[in-house]
């Protein structure tokens, strides 16, 4: 199974700030890296596909990069709304597996 | 609009069965992909089972492997996933989740149903 690290495992932040999170997968997975994003009591929703592209609906302020086996995802300017716990996913073979999650705090 | 209602959790004593049902709605449900993901109470996510459009291809983490079984009925849009041999383990929020692949070829969950909870207890 491909396992995946995330890091940090919390982050405190402020409206405004830029934050990045970073994925580590086991071996390459080449651009098969989700981000989603989770508030408490609710599912997840995808944010980012591919380990770059930008799901519809999703504020620009989102951005992925990343190949083979490093990835990050990077939020420009923090809202309120963007406190909440991130994952990666890799989508390359079953099982598909998370990442351990990030809690960006205030 | 698409949606996907989870239902089915409750309280289970250990080496008991529940089955849990994923109704969906909005979409042609018989032409995607669909997990089960759980997620333990303050834990992170974790992928139980997947199956096919046409239930070809079935997969399980080896945590279940032998003891849930997932299924499909297109002609009701239902997925379900029949849990036996429950652990205090298995204590999760059970999410239905929807495969996505769009033009890129990129997979992704791009809906999920609001969860059941399964609490395995004695």
């Amino acid at each position: 199974d491909i396992q995946m690290t995330q890091s940090p495992s919390s982050l405190s932040a402020s409206v405004g700030d830029r934050v990045t999170i970073t994925c580590r997968a086991s071996q390459s997975i080449s651009s098969y890296l989700n981000w989603y994003q989770q508030k408490p009591g609710k599912a997840p929703k995808v944010l980012i596909y591919g380990a770059s592209s930008l799901q519809s609906g999703v504020p620009s302020r989102f951005s992925g990069s990343g190949s083979g086996t490093d990835f990050t995802l990077t939020i420009s300017s923090l809202q309120p709304e963007d406190f909440a716990t991130y994952y990666c996913q890799q989508s390359y073979s079953t099982p598909i597996t998370f990442g351990q999650g990030t809690r960006l705090e205030i | 609009e698409v949606q996907l209602v989870d239902s089915g959790g409750g309280l289970v004593k250990p080496g008991g069965s529940l089955r849990l049902s994923c109704a969906a709605s909005g979409f042609t449900f018989s032409s995607y992909s669909f997990n089960w993901v759980r997620q333990a109470p303050g834990k992170g996510l974790e992928w139980v089972s997947s199956i096919s459009t046409g239930s070809s291809y079935i997969y399980y983490a080896d945590s279940v492997k032998g003891r849930f079984t997932i299924s499909r009925d297109n002609a009701r849009n239902s997925l379900s996933l029949q849990m036996n041999s429950l652990r205090a383990e298995d204590t999760a929020v059970y999410y239905c989740a929807r495969d996505y692949y769009g033009g890129s070829g990129y997979k992704r969950i791009d809906n999920w149903g609001q969860g059941t909870l399964v609490t395995v207890s004695s």
